[in-house]
């Protein structure tokens, strides 16, 4: 089954420690993102990977960093966690970038980061 | 970059009705325009999208219209049913642009019983 796994699913945390989201994707897509969502803004881009070693910013990158040293893996990490940080965070992956004909982007189901 | 605005934020229609949901985008270089639907505690799932160079597209009970000289699509769902109730996104980019999309800020849909 096609899937993008995300862990922690929930998380609360305090202002300064460093977390770790990882995601994962089972379909050898190349193309992999993270969205943060807040109510009233959608969801905006905070990193996106166009293959391993290949990473680049999205809309909202500051506070965050990623990697992507395999195909399969994209973790977010957030090096100092502030509580403007608290979102719903997604992870996405697709085999080529959106538009292309037949092309799908997946979703995971979120992770509910708190930052107190 | 890119500015997609939605409308409204929160509908609600009687099972049976149609509900429409618009979108406006701001650079004219987009030309992909997909719809997600996300339902509570999911992430967004593709529903149907559009590209640049037609005007209308339907399945089923679903369809979506772009109109490019005014910058707006909208989505478009006869015969609603409980359960298309979920928060929908209207999205734009440009196709095959690795920077993938920029989201409206979603609508939230409620069908009446």
């Amino acid at each position: 089954e096609a899937q993008v796994t995300q862990n922690p699913r929930y998380l609360i945390t305090v202002t300064g420690k460093k977390l770790t989201v990882t995601c994962s994707q089972n379909m050898n897509h190349e193309y992999m993102s993270w969205y943060r969502q807040d109510p009233g803004l959608g969801l905006r881009q905070i990193y996106y990977s166009m293959n391993v070693e290949v990473t680049d910013k999205g809309d909202v990158p500051e506070g965050y960093k990623v990697s992507r040293k395999e195909k399969r893996n994209f973790p977010l990490i957030l090096e100092s966690p502030s509580p403007n940080q608290t979102s719903l965070y997604f992870c996405a992956s697709s085999l080529t970038p959106p538009g292309i004909s037949g092309n799908t982007i997946y979703f995971g189901e979120g992770s509910w980061l708190t930052v107190v | 970059g890119e500015n997609v605005e939605q409308h409204p934020s929160t509908l609600s229609v009687q099972e049976g009705d149609s509900a429409v949901i618009k979108c406006t985008y701001s650079d004219s270089a987009s030309n992909y325009f997909p719809w997600y639907k996300q339902e509570l505690g999911k992430g967004p799932q593709l529903i149907i999208d559009i590209r640049s160079n037609v005007g209308e597209k339907k399945d089923q009970r679903i369809a979506v219209t772009l109109n490019k000289t005014a910058k707006h699509f909208s989505l478009h769902i006869t015969e609603t049913q409980p359960e298309d109730s979920a928060v929908y996104f209207c999205a734009a980019s440009i196709a095959g642009s690795a920077r993938q999309l920029t989201f409206g800020s979603g609508t939230q849909l409620t069908v009446l019983p």
